[in-house]
């Protein structure tokens, strides 16, 4: 199975600040991965597909990079919305699977 | 509007079983295949399987902790997917979500989940 882990677990920031969240597979994913967003007794929200590409609707504050085994997610200007849990998922092969995810709150 | 909508969750014994049924609206849903995923209390998310389109023949895949448990099928007349949980375990309490697989290979859309408590 294809082990997925990101970096940092938590992370403190503030409102307009941008940070970056790094996920890393245990061997290489092509570019399939995929970034979600879940709010607390939300269900999760498809931010990214294909490393790169926001889902329809997604503002372009969520970017994203990276190649092979290495990924990035950056949000810029937080705003109060932004402040959740973000997982990273590798969809190259079975079974599929989550990071552990990174809990953005407000510092 | 594009809408997956769950339900059939609830309290069962170790050893029960539960069928989650996940109603589909607003697309075709034939053309995709589906997901389904959950997240026990507190914890983070996980893959639990997926059923391919008729085009694929169903074909289905599953995680290894629910194989030969859990049954993924669906009705594409009725818009519905179905997750079949038998011998259910303590461990297996979680939101259960739905998810629709877009053409791009990842996931898109997601349901409101629906909840599975397996305890004595």
């Amino acid at each position: 199975d294809i082990q997925m882990t990101q970096s940092p677990s938590s992370l403190s920031a503030s409102v307009g600040d941008t940070v970056t969240i790094t996920c890393r597979a245990s061997q290489g994913i092509s570019n399939s991965l995929a970034w979600f967003q879940q709010k607390p007794g939300k269900a999760p929200k498809s931010l990214i597909y294909a490393t790169s590409s926001l889902q329809s609707g997604v503002p372009s504050k969520f970017s994203g990079s990276g190649s092979g085994t290495d990924f990035t997610l950056t949000i810029s200007s937080l705003q109060p919305e932004d402040f959740a849990t973000y997982y990273c998922q590798q969809y190259k092969s079975y079974p599929i699977t989550f990071g552990q995810g990174t809990r953005l709150e407000i510092k | 509007e594009v809408q997956l909508v769950e339900s059939g969750g609830g309290l069962v014994q170790p050893g029960g079983s539960l069928r989650l049924s996940c109603a589909a609206s607003g697309f075709t849903f034939s053309d995709h295949y589906m997901d389904w995923v959950r997240q026990a209390p507190g914890k983070g998310l996980e893959w639990v399987g997926r059923i391919r389109n008729k085009a694929n023949s169903y074909t289905t895949e599953y995680a290894a902790s629910v194989k030969g448990r859990f049954t993924i099928s669906r009705d594409d007349s009725k818009n519905s997917l179905y997750l079949q949980m038998n011998s259910l375990k303590t461990e297996d309490t979680a939101v259960y979500y739905c998810a629709r697989r877009a053409t791009a290979s990842a996931l898109d859309i997601w349901g409101q989940g629906t909840m599975v408590t397996v305890s004595s």
